[in-house]
């Protein structure tokens, strides 16, 4: 399939510490890509999104960076909390063939 | 709470069966977009409706089907159920088509048995 989730990666850092989640995407006609997170139980939510006209795009506390030529996405959390411990998902999508496809997730643990 | 609903919560059923799962989206939002998220397979995008239109479709068996009704909640119906369905089923909703925000619902966890 287009996700592959046989094998979450995951990250631990500690709390107060900056955190950098990666993602290479599939498709590079892909143009609008999106962080999304899940915490336990819940339906993901959206962070952030960037658009492939930009390489950066920064939000409260998190920035996305896109390199376009090696088909790399990165989400960087500043000064980790508690409450960012989740599976974070990168989603990438494109006017050219609407599906959404998601990368497998990274879980972030955060250590009080 | 996303603004968007999902029932039911839990279903759990037998195979062979066919179900239905339902979703509100959020008040003015004209896209609806089914995913599948079970372990083996992580997230996957099934099907979107458009203001009651199959805008993009996804990785969606035969056996599935959805549609979007006038008052713009959507169902998912999913019919001669396997073991391999078994997985949480979400309904996300955006204000447009492919950009943007999507809100998702609680999900469905459907289990066969």
């Amino acid at each position: 399939g287009e996700s592959v989730g046989l094998h979450l990666p995951t990250l631990s850092v500690q709390e107060g510490d900056n955190s950098i989640i990666n993602c290479a995407y599939s498709n590079s006609a892909s143009d609008y890509f999106i962080w999304y997170k899940q915490e336990s139980g819940k339906g993901p939510q959206f962070i952030i999104d960037i658009r492939s006209n930009m390489d950066k795009r920064q939000g409260q506390r998190v920035t996305v960076l896109l390199n376009k030529t090696v088909k790399h996405l990165s989400l960087q959390i500043a000064a980790t909390q508690p409450g960012d411990s989740a599976v974070y998902f990168c989603a990438e999508t494109s006017t050219s063939y609407d599906k959404v496809i998601f990368g497998p997730g990274t879980s972030l643990s955060v250590i009080p | 709470d996303s603004g968007v609903t999902q029932t039911p919560k839990h279903l759990i059923t037998a195979t062979g069966q066919r179900v239905t799962l339902r979703c509100s989206p959020r008040s003015g939002d004209l896209s609806v977009y089914w995913y599948q998220q079970s372990l083996d397979q992580g997230l996957q995008f099934l099907i979107q409706y458009y203001n009651g239109e199959e805008r993009a479709k996804g990785n969606i068996l035969e056996r599935f089907s959805a549609q979007q009704f006038p008052d713009l909640h959507s169902e998912l119906n999913l019919s001669s159920l396997e073991l391999g369905d078994s997985a949480l089923y979400f309904c996300a909703s955006s204000a447009l088509s492919g950009y943007g925000e999507q809100f998702f619902g609680p999900g469905t966890r459907l289990t066969v048995l």
